[in-house]
């Protein structure tokens, strides 16, 4: 079956750190681009950042750039999402999607079910 | 504040047509840079409704249909059902400095 399954999520203090999982099976992990979109209670998507195929370029959003961090393991079919420096203002669901094409084409067909992320003291 | 601006909600009776529209800039849509569409169900995922301004992805009812001209971009909805009542998110890229993935406000479809 093609999915998507995020982890990782949960309460976190402002200013610390949690690091999200996104297990892709189904399909060939390493030939799509991947994405990080998250959405903050009752708001729209925020797109966070994206990754190529190889892993080898990343993009951030302005608002998480120098705090978080893309990666993936093609290997184990997992894209990763680091978040350091944690606040309030990060309080989202975290979705993973797919590229739909091969060729960064940053917009997606396939996405997770989303892990929730809280900043709360 | 979104890059591109959609209205924050839209209404239709059961079997009418409703338009939802996607106001961008220079920048992502008036670019020339593709428009795509999801549907957020309530308590769910995005899914891919429209793609590359006017393609549907297989199992999309031809009732959806897609358009762009200029700096803006529309979603057409028609014999509009129950199931429908939805929240949408027109999405494009964006060249600028703060640039990448943009996404629209949303769009809250509510069925009389």
């Amino acid at each position: 079956e093609v999915q998507l399954l995020e982890s990782g999520g949960g309460l976190v203090q402002p200013g610390g750190s949690l690091r999200l999982s996104c297990a892709a099976s189904g399909f060939t992990f390493s030939s799509y681009a991947m994405s990080w979109v998250r959405q903050a209670p009752g708001k729209g998507l925020e797109w966070v950042s994206g990754i190529s195929g190889s892993g080898g370029r990343t993009y951030y959003a302005d608002s998480v750039k120098g705090r978080y961090t893309i990666s993936r393991d093609n290997a184990k079919n997992t894209l990763y999402l680091q978040m350091n420096s944690l606040r309030a203002e990060d309080t989202a669901v975290y979705y993973c999607a797919k590229d739909q094409g091969g060729n960064e084409d940053w917009y997606f067909d396939l996405w997770g079910r989303g892990t929730l992320v809280t900043v709360s003291s | 504040q979104s890059v591109l601006t959609q209205p924050p909600s839209v209404s239709g009776a059961p079997g009418q047509r409703v338009t939802i529209s996607c106001t961008g800039s220079s920048s992502n849509i008036g670019a020339g840079y593709d428009v795509h569409w999801y549907q957020q169900l309530p308590g769910t995922a995005p899914k891919l409704l429209i793609y590359d301004n006017s393609n549907r992805p297989s199992g999309v009812p031809d009732r959806f249909s897609g358009s762009k001209s200029g700096t803006s971009a529309s979603l057409a909805i028609t014999g509009l059902q129950a199931e429908d009542e939805a929240d949408y998110y027109c999405q494009s890229y964006d060249s600028s400095l703060s640039g990448y993935v943009v996404f629209g406000g949303g769009t809250k479809l509510t069925v009389l």
